[in-house]
């Protein structure tokens, strides 16, 4: 166990909606990854915040956002879902990046399912 | 981040020594090789990391060749349960960006 964890663990949803995932870092933890990983694609980075501020982005489309609350959880807004979007989705947390070394935790997932 | 070279697939007999080799013939002086692993879709676990020196934890050993172009990931005594696709991760130290993980290698316990 990581100490990460992520709701839902499975969502199925139609094309065109709108879905949320959620993330909760490990306790202390600042930086928070999110992680798109799909059959064709691999594991991708999308996208980072670190303490509620974005910090660095990857190959994230315009229709998924994301943000970090005050209480460091973050979630990841999916809209316009195409098949395409159907993957697992895993988010990682890290101490601090800067300081030497930032090893990433990684969460159970999330399973995607676009119909 | 410097990019990495792993075989694709290896095959090893429970009990024995896993090893499991990356090329980063590019890597930079402040880069680091970092080890991770993802069982079946399972979230990819954190194993091992180093700089230089050789690294143990008590999942595996790093080994870093002295020119750094190298490393060796070793599970001492292999279970079933080590079968998982294993990524070797080149990458800053303190790096804002996320990891960039390309294929692994997938590794098979054979009992």
């Amino acid at each position: 166990d990581s100490g990460v964890t992520q709701t839902p663990k499975h969502l199925i949803t139609a094309t065109g909606q709108r879905v949320t995932l959620r993330c909760s870092p490990r306790s202390g933890d600042l930086s928070v990854y999110w992680y798109q990983q799909s059959l064709d694609q691999g594991l991708q980075f999308l996208i980072q915040y670190y303490n509620g501020e974005e910090r660095a982005k990857g190959n994230i489309l315009e229709r998924f956002s994301a943000q970090q609350f005050p209480d460091l959880h973050s979630e990841l807004n999916l809209s316009s879902l195409e098949l395409g979007d159907s993957a697992l989705y895993f988010c990682a947390s890290s101490a601090s990046p800067g300081l030497g070394t930032d090893t990433q935790y990684f969460g159970p997932g999330t399973r995607l399912t676009v119909l | 981040d410097a990019k990495t070279t792993q075989p694709t697939s290896m095959d090893c007999a429970e009990g024995r020594a896993a090893n499991l080799p990356c090329n980063h013939s590019t890597i930079s002086g402040n880069e680091y090789v970092y080890w991770y692993r993802q069982i079946h879709s399972q979230g990819p676990q954190y194993i091992i990391h180093g700089l230089k020196n050789n690294e143990t934890n008590e999942m595996a050993s790093l080994i870093i060749t002295e020119d750094r172009k190298s490393s060796t990931l070793i599970l001492p005594h292999a279970t079933l349960r080590d079968t998982a696709v294993y990524y070797c991760i080149v990458r800053v130290g303190g790096g804002a960006d996320g990891l960039t993980f390309g294929k692994g290698t997938h590794l098979i316990i054979q009992p």
